[in-house]
């Protein structure tokens, strides 16, 4: 069975850092594209960033490019999201995906998310 | 502003039938990429419910189903059940934005 479980979500103020963690278990981690997808209160869903398999490619929304860095250790099956320079806006629900196999973007299986709350 | 457009509600009642629209343009499901469906159900993480346009991953009943025209998509979904009450968010890749976009999610009422 898949397992996702996010950490390192929290309170933290308008250009601070947070660096979230999502420990995988299941599946092969080294063979999968994962993704980190936020939701703000009760708002839509935004797709963040994406990281191939292997870590050699990257992807990021426009609004953070510059200030979230994507990166995964297969060793330890965990995938991060550094997120610096963070602004009210950034305050969501971030989650942490795993793609279906040969795909970047279609999101197969979901962890429960870590909320991130930007504020002074 | 999203970038793929969703209605923001849709309802109907038990056993009846829905279909809830996502609109693109040409840099996204107009350009062909494939549109994918999300179920959330309420104070949960989103499920994968339609994939690649026309696709139910197993496990999802087939009164669900997922099609594509020119730069628009849509979710029907027939037999409502109350269980079907959720929100439904649409999902591609945009060219021009060289990312994965998501439409605004639309919000299911089971009357």
């Amino acid at each position: 069975e898949v397992q996702l479980l996010e950490s390192g979500g929290g309170l933290v103020q308008p250009g601070g850092s947070l660096r979230l963690s999502c420990v995988a278990s299941g599946f092969t981690f080294s063979s999968y594209a994962m993704s980190w997808v936020r939701q703000a209160p009760e708002k839509g869903l935004e797709w963040v960033s994406a990281i191939s398999g292997s870590g050699g490619s990257t992807y990021y929304t426009d609004s953070v490019k510059g200030r979230f860095t994507i990166s995964r250790d297969n060793s330890k099956n965990t995938l991060y999201l550094q997120m610096n320079s963070l602004r009210a806006d950034d305050t969501a629900f971030y989650y942490c995906a795993k793609a279906r196999p040969t795909t970047t973007f279609c999101l197969q299986d979901w962890g429960q998310g870590t909320l991130v709350t930007v504020s002074s | 502003q999203s970038v793929l457009t969703q209605p923001p509600s849709v309802s109907g009642a038990p056993g009846q039938r829905v279909t809830i629209s996502c609109t693109g343009s040409g840099s996204n499901i107009g350009a062909g990429y494939d549109v994918n469906w999300y179920q959330q159900l309420p104070g949960t993480a989103p499920k994968l419910l339609i994939y690649g346009n026309i696709n139910r991953p197993s496990g999802v009943p087939d009164r669900f189903s997922g099609s594509e025209s020119g730069t628009s998509a849509s979710l029907a979904i027939t037999g409502l059940q109350a269980e079907d009450e959720a929100d439904y968010h649409c999902q591609s890749y945009d060219r021009s934005l060289s990312g994965s976009v998501f439409g605004g999610g639309t919000k299911l009422t089971v009357l």
